[in-house]
């Protein structure tokens, strides 16, 4: 089975911009979540969808959203770029059962310049 | 809210040799689990050993176990034998038990990056 991709790898942007991001999970997942990854905040929960539907959200605000379509692909949009926002991002997705193991994709470099 | 921290930011260990990285969390559930998730250098998170905190039993993996005290809120992992492939960070991490499948969140601690020494 291949596993969770995201692309891009690595992006460049400037503050105020726009970018979205996508997750494409294993073949049969529908859970999707996603993290912000920083050197100072560390790992901290975006949000998380299944079947389509938001089910869990974490501190962030507005400018970041996501959206999951009905293949389990999920996008994340943030608007506004801050300098703040340059992270990685990681997607993972799971069966979305009360407990499955979730697997990681490689991760988005966000670079805001 | 639950918490996780992982006090030790960096660690080193001799090949062949055992290394334990500590983990405390906070929560006031008493159904949950908890992970020790390795990112090597090219940052795929993997999955090395997950404990369910009703289970008494440590959860062992091959060369990776860890050591489960659920009154103390202690959670560390146990590497025996170290290789070079060990080499990364491992985050420790929490994940609430929500009957109904309500939520895959994970709460992760801020890492521990070991290094292995030839």
């Amino acid at each position: 089975k291949a596993g969770v991709t995201q692309t891009p790898r690595y992006l460049i942007k400037t503050r105020g911009q726009q970018v979205t991001l996508s997750c494409s999970p294993i073949s049969g997942h529908r859970s999707v979540s996603w993290y912000q990854q920083t050197p100072g905040q560390g790992l901290q929960f975006l949000f998380e969808y299944f079947s389509e539907t938001q089910r869990n959200k974490g501190n962030f605000p507005g400018r970041f959203s996501g959206r999951q379509f009905s293949n389990s692909r999920s996008e994340m949009n943030v608007s506004t770029l801050e300098l703040g926002d340059s992270a990685l991002y990681l997607c993972a997705s799971s069966l979305g059962g009360v407990y499955n193991e979730q697997f990681f994709g490689p991760g988005t470099r966000l670079t805001v310049l | 809210a639950q918490t996780v921290t992982q006090s030790q930011p960096e660690m080193s260990v001799q090949e062949a040799e055992t290394v334990t990285l500590s983990c405390t969390y906070d929560t006031s559930e008493s159904d949950y689990y908890l992970f020790w998730y390795k990112q090597p250098p090219s940052r795929q998170m993997i999955l090395v050993i997950r404990q369910e905190a009703y289970k008494q039993q440590n959860a062992t993996e091959n060369r990776f176990s860890v050591n489960f005290q659920k009154a103390a809120k202690s959670f560390s992992l146990k590497i025996s034998d170290s290789q070079l492939g060990d080499a990364a960070m491992y985050f420790c991490a929490y994940h609430h038990k929500l009957y109904g499948g309500a939520t895959n969140k994970l709460i992760f601690g801020t890492g521990t990056l070991l290094a292995v020494q030839p």
